[in-house]
């Protein structure tokens, strides 16, 4: 099994709808989560850190689920702008970061 | 507040020769992670360093190798080349304190071996 697994997509969504990623983590020793945006050709970006009380920025919410072992992005009244890779990251380091990054989820919101 | 840079953008190489990429950090940061993309991959962790020393590997032979200097800038060092190490290599600064891992990219050397 993976470490991380993200359904590679694509999302193909009509501008305004409504879109869930999810990512599924497989060390319950995990300590931090973050979401990073990824456009063509382009490094990373990082879209927002993922807390246990869940947390949300402008449309974008991430949600944390430890007894499940997964995280989530949800994003809301999508625009033609978010149309990017969505790279979900978990980092199971103590005292030192050991990252891994899921192989993204393609999204395309359609006009 | 300078983001992370790295050089070169781009880099076409032989089979079998050695390659330097260069990442300076961010300012105030403290920790350089280098990472692997290949192609509709996610980003691989190559290792991280910390305060000058490596702080952390991720599955890579003893080719890669790297340095950070005392202003926190990097060096990747990859010897006797192989066609699949033809890649996004990126470069990503943080500042290492509990808790927070956040972490920010430079805009990546494209490297391809022929």
């Amino acid at each position: 099994r993976k470490e991380v697994e993200q359904d590679p997509g694509p999302f193909n969504v009509p501008e305004g709808a409504t879109v869930a990623f999810n990512c599924t983590y497989s060390n319950s020793a995990s300590q931090s989560f973050f979401w990073y945006r990824q456009d063509c050709r382009k490094e990373p970006k990082l879209l927002m850190s993922v807390y246990s009380s869940g947390n949300e920025d402008g449309r974008f919410t991430a949600q944390l689920n430890r007894a499940s072992q997964y995280i989530s992005l949800l994003i809301r009244d999508s625009k033609l702008s978010d149309s990017a890779t969505y790279l979900c990251v978990v980092n199971r380091g103590t005292g030192y970061q050991k990252v891994t990054f899921g192989i993204g989820t393609k999204l395309q919101v359609i006009p | 507040e300078t983001g992370v840079t790295q050089s070169p953008t781009h880099l076409i190489k032989t089979r079998g020769q050695q390659v330097t990429l260069r990442c300076s950090s961010q300012s105030g940061h403290n920790t350089v992670s280098w990472y692997q993309q290949a192609l509709g991959q996610g980003p691989q962790f190559i290792f991280q360093y910390y305060r000058e020393e490596e702080n952390g590997r991720g599955n890579f032979p003893p080719r890669f190798s790297g340095l950070q200097f005392p202003n926190y800038s990097s060096e990747l060092n990859v010897n006797a080349l192989e066609l699949d190490d033809s890649a996004l290599y990126l470069c990503a600064s943080s500042l290492s304190l509990a808790g927070t891992y956040e972490q920010y990219f430079g805009p990546g050397t494209r490297l391809t071996v022929t």
